[in-house]
């Protein structure tokens, strides 16, 4: 497989369930990336692992725990969401340095009931 | 506070005629800026990038324009066809080595057959 991959494409869960999203990716890239997109608002960065080390986390509730056990695999652990919480939610990856911007995965559509 | 801005939430074209979406930002610290579009149920995928270094860069039927002064970029598509309707982002970053980009809220633009 090539590019970024994430799965479940989409993913309807209660508010007290525990899920985790997955994101995969095999372009050699050194960081990843969450982000959150929901209806009319700016793509929001959520998390960023460079070298599998966080270095970025915008203030995100802690109901929404990251995991990159290597450069390849980026996890999102969910559980406790609000409703106000679903959202597409979108991994990407780059080279640390050098530009260029992100290849995106396709998404996770969240639904939170 | 945004700092990338889209004010243009949507852009209808006729087939064969010129878009035009435009993008500011109010960080004059930014210097590569990209734009990407989007499908529905489909990742964002990198479409063009211009480094602050140049005022214009073109790829084949689309060309970004960076206007410095003005902090402004604008995403020329001609002729414009009805394969482009998609959601557009602009996106910049601080630096032209750095992996994070700030995302405006997007632009759907609808080609008209």
């Amino acid at each position: 497989e090539t590019g970024v991959t994430q799965t479940p494409r989409h993913l309807v869960m209660g508010m007290t369930n525990k899920k985790s999203l997955k994101c995969e990716q095999h372009l050699g890239h050194n960081a990843m990336y969450w982000y959150k997109q929901s209806a009319k608002k700016p793509l929001e960065l959520m998390f960023v692992y460079s070298l599998e080390e966080r270095v970025e986390n915008n203030s995100v509730p802690s109901r929404f725990s990251p995991e990159c056990p290597n450069s390849s695999h980026l996890f999102l652990h969910l559980h406790t969401l609000q409703p106000e919480d679903s959202a597409l939610y979108l991994c990407a990856s780059s080279q640390e340095k050098g530009g260029g911007g992100y290849t995106f995965g396709s998404g996770t559509r969240l639904t939170v009931v | 506070d945004q700092q990338v801005k889209q004010n243009s939430p949507s852009l209808s074209v006729q087939e064969g005629r010129i878009s035009i979406l435009n993008c500011d930002y109010t960080n004059s610290m930014f210097d590569y800026f990209l734009w990407y579009k989007k499908y529905p149920a489909e990742g964002p995928t990198f479409l063009i990038s211009i480094s602050s270094i140049k005022d214009k860069n073109e790829d084949g039927r689309f060309t970004v324009f960076l206007n410095k002064s003005a902090k402004h970029l604008s995403l020329h598509i001609v002729p414009s066809q009805p394969g482009d309707s998609a959601v557009y982002f602009c996106a910049a970053s601080g630096s032209s080595g750095t992996y994070k980009y700030i995302f405006g809220t997007g632009t759907r633009l609808k080609v008209l057959a």
